[in-house]
């Protein structure tokens, strides 16, 4: 099967700017997810949707972050304004449906982001 | 908050030696997964555990999940360079979401 599709790999962006990140999970994997991984640190979830719902954003910040999937399939995260501290590797997860915080992920390559 | 210790941060072994990574949790876990990262990879799933005292055998690699639930372990046998990579454990405490530990890095001596 094919594995989770994130575009673009690297990203490098100054302060202030906006940046989208696109994510496709695989075929029939109803629960998406966006993790932060901080470089030396472990991934830390951003956002969970079950199809096109939010299960999860609590750990979102939500005044300048932004993500859906509309359609329940691919999702999009959105940085806007970008802060230094956003540099980190952004990764995209899915999981089969109806498993809850108990179905392992499938992770994507992840996108680099720097700011300067 | 609820969080996931994982210890040591760092090892390095010479090829051949054992390695053994710990993963403590402040509250239960309704099971435990753990996760290999390559430098410059991503996650990838290896394992779950879900039962009191489950353990788990992969070819040279040894998984534990603690009788209470709150601890797990991951001990390579005779590690080879290939075991390169941070080592990630990762458990949901009481229904909530699933959280990352901070990983041990592993780095082998040829």
């Amino acid at each position: 099967e094919a594995g989770v599709a994130q575009s673009p790999r690297y990203k490098i962006i100054e302060k202030r700017q906006s940046v989208a990140f696109w994510c496709n999970p695989i075929s029939g994997h109803a629960t998406l997810y966006w993790y932060q991984q901080i470089l030396g640190q472990g991934p830390k979830l951003l956002i969970q949707f079950q199809n096109n719902g939010v299960v999860d954003d609590s750990q979102l910040p939500k005044d300048r972050f932004s993500a859906e999937r509309l359609k329940g399939v691919d999702s999009t995260l959105k940085i806007q304004p970008a802060k230094l501290e956003d540099s980190a590797v952004y990764l995209c997860a899915s999981s089969p449906s109806g498993a809850g915080y108990n179905s392992p992920l499938h992770f994507g390559n992840g996108t680099r982001l720097t700011v300067t | 908050g609820q969080q996931v210790m994982q210890i040591p941060q760092y090892q390095h072994v010479q090829e051949g030696e054992d390695f053994t990574t710990y993963c403590n949790s402040s509250t239960t876990l309704s099971n435990i997964q753990w996760y290999k990262q390559r430098p410059g990879g991503h996650p990838v799933f290896l394992i779950q555990l879900v039962k009191s005292g489950e353990v788990k055998k992969q070819k040279r690699l040894t998984f534990q999940f603690g009788e209470a639930k709150k601890n797990s372990s991951l001990h390579i046998t005779a590690t080879q360079t290939t075991d390169v990579g941070t080592y990630f454990c990762a458990g949901p405490p009481s229904g909530s979401r699933l959280t990352f530990g901070e990983g041990t890095q592993l780095t082998v001596n040829p």
